[in-house]
């Protein structure tokens, strides 16, 4: 099986500005997870989607948010960029209802100047 | 929410030895317990997970404990090779029956095997 796939690799914004990325899971797993990874913070939990429905969300603020479509397609959005935001950001895929192992993406490399 | 402390935040060992992490985690209703290895520039990857029902695991080289009383649990590596060179991240959820939950991770060990 293809793994975890995310688009795009590297995105570089200004402050203010809005930012889509593209996570597609293993073919078959439902769960799609948020990470940003970053040198201060390490891995932090953003939120997991399934069946298209938020199940899980991290402590992050309202100008993140991600969708998840019926293909298992996910998206996430962070609005009115900041220079904190500059970060990678994984997305996890898992089988969501018999397994809780979830396999990661390469990532999406963002940087807000 | 859960808090996952992980240690030390470097390790440096000869080749060949054996190396040991250990993370500690805060909620006791948290059940799955997996460890990545991340090399630069590439995604974490699993290496081995642990449920709570568990309490040794090991594939080759690699072993995890958990102590569920008092909540740790910990990454063995014997016979040490320089492909081990990695940052290792321990990761705590409450992942059930209903799939998936977020992972907390702790904030990772960077593992140098030394020739």
């Amino acid at each position: 099986k293809a793994g975890v796939t995310q688009t795009p690799r590297y995105l570089i914004k200004t402050r203010g500005q809005q930012v889509t990325l593209s996570c597609s899971p293993i073919s078959g797993h439902r769960s799609v997870s948020w990470y940003q990874q970053t040198p201060g913070q390490g891995l932090q939990f953003l939120f997991e989607y399934f069946s298209e429905t938020q199940r899980n969300k991290g402590n992050f603020p309202g100008r993140f948010s991600g969708r998840q479509f019926s293909n298992s397609r996910s998206e996430m959005n962070v609005s009115t960029l900041e220079l904190g935001d500059s970060a990678l950001y994984l997305c996890a895929s898992s089988a969501g209802t018999s397994g809780v192992t979830q396999y990661f993406g390469p990532g999406t490399r963002l940087t807000v100047l | 929410g859960e808090n996952v402390e992980q240690h030390p935040s470097t390790l440096s060992v000869q080749e060949g030895d054996s190396a040991v992490i250990k993370c500690t985690y805060s909620d006791s209703a948290s059940n799955y317990f997996p460890w990545y290895k991340q090399e630069l520039g590439k995604r974490p990857q699993l290496i081995i997970d642990i449920r709570s029902n568990v309490g040794e695991k090991k594939d080759q080289r690699i072993a995890v404990t958990l102590n569920k009383t008092a909540k740790h649990f910990s990454l063995h590596i014997t016979e040490t090779q320089p492909e081990d060179s990695a940052v290792y991240f321990c990761a705590a959820s409450k992942g059930g029956r209903g799939g998936a939950d977020g992972l907390t991770f702790g904030k990772g060990t960077h593992l140098i095997i030394q020739p």
